[in-house]
């Protein structure tokens, strides 16, 4: 079925570093959304992307959807320690599936004082 | 407004015993998701409901593994019986599809562990 691929893995930066993680598809997607999860926490919705090219910037963090609509990035500037965490993308399918979402494997994020 | 509520926050308990899972969606919400979260295979879907119905059960690992919601305010999940295996971090989620983004809310997650 339908996967998409997180890279990083693992990413550990030194604070006020900037930090970047790619989502990657094989196929076309209709929208993308990340989530950040603390250590400890629960995953919490940051933002979705739904149109080809799409940039959208929330404070530090700044999300791009791909002109093919089949990759996606998330970059941190001057990360902070509240930053660690464990970033994930996920897309949400249509038809007979529609409000399923299939999540990335995550990236996780380290940030050293 | 109150978030997704899941009880017990941490259950601990030993092989071939029965667990149930409960989770209280977002007032309003009509999809709920379980999840299942591991180190080695990550946030899994196990199923999902529509309305009070499961929609796609195809994430349950196996029969010992079994889902109702009895109405819009209650779901549960229940292992028995439960093999140390089971032992993960379970999200209960819920959304609504009238959002423009259909974000889910999840849970705090209840830590499950089976010795």
């Amino acid at each position: 079925g339908q996967q998409v691929m997180q890279i990083p893995q693992y990413q550990h930066v030194q604070e006020g570093e900037d930090f970047t993680t790619y989502c990657n598809s094989s196929t076309t997607l209709s929208n993308i959304q990340w989530y950040k999860q603390r250590p400890g926490g629960h995953p919490v919705f940051l933002i979705q992307l739904v149109k080809s090219g799409e940039v959208k910037k929330q404070k530090r963090l700044t999300f791009q959807f791909g002109e093919a609509k089949k990759n996606s990035s998330l970059h941190i500037t001057a990360t902070q320690t509240t930053d660690v965490g464990t970033y994930f993308c996920a897309f949400a399918r249509g038809g007979t599936s529609y409000g399923k979402l299939t999540f990335g494997q995550g990236t996780i994020l380290t940030v050293h004082p | 407004d109150a978030g997704v509520i899941q009880s017990p926050r941490h259950e601990v308990t030993e092989m071939g015993q029965e667990v149930t899972l409960r989770c209280k969606p977002i007032s309003g919400h009509d999809y709920l998701f379980w999840y299942r979260q591991t180190m080695m295979r990550g946030l899994e879907l196990l199923i999902y409901f529509n309305n009070n119905v499961p929609i796609d059960d195809s994430g349950m690992p196996e029969d010992r593994f079994s889902a109702k919601m009895p109405n819009a305010s209650f779901s549960t999940l229940k292992i028995q019986p439960s093999e140390p295996r089971d032992s993960a971090v379970y999200f209960c989620a819920s959304s609504f599809a009238g959002q423009t983004a259909l974000e889910q809310y999840f849970g705090p997650g209840t830590r499950l562990t089976v010795t």
